[in-house]
């Protein structure tokens, strides 16, 4: 079936510098996305969602990118800190209908201070 | 307010046996939802409620089963333990049951010996 993905299972960045985790996406239909973070022993947390007719959303220090051409949305995490090392999932959804969250592997983010 | 709690925090068991898995979600959410997270992968989706009703099942066996009470909390059950089901069980609710925020609680661990 089809199923969320993501291109890098592990990133490590320097502390003050941006971060972006990518996510490729297989179903068509999906036009809902969610970006979760979970730290060790949690569950995940939600941080900044998109539907699909939006091509950019902005939270506070992150920001969310979606591509629906190429199938592919991205977390940017700016000036990362300590506490963003976490693993950060993609989820994908449909916002009208009755479907379950279908989560992607997961990148885990280690910030080097 | 008192965001998704789930109890046990940590159980085990030995194979063959069965488990029970609580969870409260938010005040004023109606939806509830079980994933099941192996450890190094994305949460999969088991069930969905809705006042008390099954909305969706994920491609797990019928040793799995769930209900909602008239509160909204939500009960998971696992017949017959595997080895293969050690895993964080995790509980979700939403407001309504199309897709849309989903708040997670911490999470059991369950572990089966």
């Amino acid at each position: 079936g089809e199923s969320v993905g993501l291109h890098l299972p592990t990133l490590s960045v320097q502390e003050g510098d941006n971060s972006i985790i990518n996510c490729a996406y297989s179903n068509s239909a999906s036009d809902y996305f969610i970006w979760y973070k979970q730290e060790s022993g949690k569950g995940p947390q939600f941080i900044i969602d998109i539907r699909s007719n939006m091509d950019k959303r902005q939270g506070q220090r992150v920001t969310v990118l979606l591509n629906k051409t190429v199938k592919h949305l991205s977390l940017q995490i700016a000036a990362t800190q300590p506490g963003d090392s976490a693993v950060y999932f993609c989820a994908e959804n449909t916002f009208s209908g009755n479907t379950p969250l279908v989560f992607g592997k997961g990148t885990r983010l280690s910030v080097i201070a | 307010d008192a965001g998704v709690t789930q109890s046990p925090t940590h159980l085990i068991k030995t194979r063959g046996q069965h488990v029970t898995l609580r969870c409260s979600p938010i005040s004023g959410h109606k939806s509830v939802s079980w994933y099941q997270q192996v450890l190094g992968q994305g949460p999969q989706f088991i069930f969905q409620y809705y006042e008390k009703e099954e909305r969706g099942r994920g491609n797990f066996p019928d040793r799995f089963s769930a209900r909602q009470f008239p509160n909204y909390s939500s009960e998971l059950n696992v017949n017959a333990l595997l080895l293969g089901d050690s895993a964080l069980y995790l509980c979700a609710s939403s407001l309504v049951v199309r897709g849309y925020e989903q708040y997670f609680g911490p999470g059991t661990r369950l572990t089966v010996t």
